[in-house]
């Protein structure tokens, strides 16, 4: 079936930039997504990228996708304690997410 | 706010108890979604619904029973629940249920089975 999976954990210190990196198995995604979600509170879409793209930029958020590798990643710029969240990719006809990777942000 | 609202945020259940978890969504989206998201174990998708029809079940146990009457109204029915069901209960929809388009998450119901 398909199959999304992430790296569980990355600690950054504030103003460095962080890279989550996703990958998927599902090639028919027409977009794949990253989501967000901060302690006790839901998920919230972040960004997403067509999968006829290979860059978007949005603001302090630069997505990467390699759909040859089906590899996606999120790039935070200038890293805030702020930015301290679960991080999920997610793509497929049934919008299947990753685990998550948990940013943890120090200062 | 997203425009999706569960209810309750919280629900401590026995194991013979009978519950239901609502969602309601009224931003004209046609495709609702439950997922499980436990301490233990990723996101999990365990429903999907597409203009009110069943198109995912994700060998979920039948001790969890989902009910969509309309585009704007899922629930899931609990019944004789264990311990290890105790998670956040997400509910999602988008306006198609293809994956083609963003969606929207509830708070999620924090449920707990004693």
């Amino acid at each position: 079936g398909e199959d999304v999976e992430q790296s569980l954990f990355l600690s950054v210190r504030e103003g460095d930039s962080s890279v989550i990196n996703c990958t998927y198995t599902d090639s028919s995604s027409t977009y794949l997504y990253w989501y967000k979600q901060e302690p006790g509170a839901g998920l919230q879409l972040l960004t997403y990228i067509f999968s006829n793209m290979d860059m978007k930029q949005d603001q302090r958020l630069t997505v990467l996708l390699n759909k040859k590798d089906k590899h996606l990643s999120l790039r935070i710029a200038d890293t805030q304690t702020g930015d301290s969240a679960i991080y999920f990719c997610a793509g497929g006809n049934a919008l299947i997410f990753g685990k998550g990777t948990t940013l943890s942000v120090s200062s | 706010e997203t425009g999706v609202t569960q209810t309750p945020r919280h629900l401590v259940m026995g194991m013979t108890n009978k519950k239901s978890l609502k969602c309601e969504q009224h931003l004209g989206h046609n495709a609702m979604y439950w997922y499980k998201q436990s301490a233990k174990k990723p996101l999990e998708l365990m429903f999907v619904y597409n203009f009110k029809e069943q198109t995912e079940n994700n060998s979920v146990p039948s001790r969890f029973s989902p009910e969509c009457p309309n585009s704007s109204h899922l629930f899931l029915h609990l019944h004789t629940l264990q311990p290890e069901d105790s998670a956040l209960y997400l509910c999602a929809s988008s306006q198609t249920g293809g994956g083609d388009t963003e969606a929207f998450f509830g708070q999620g119901t924090r449920l707990t089975v004693v």
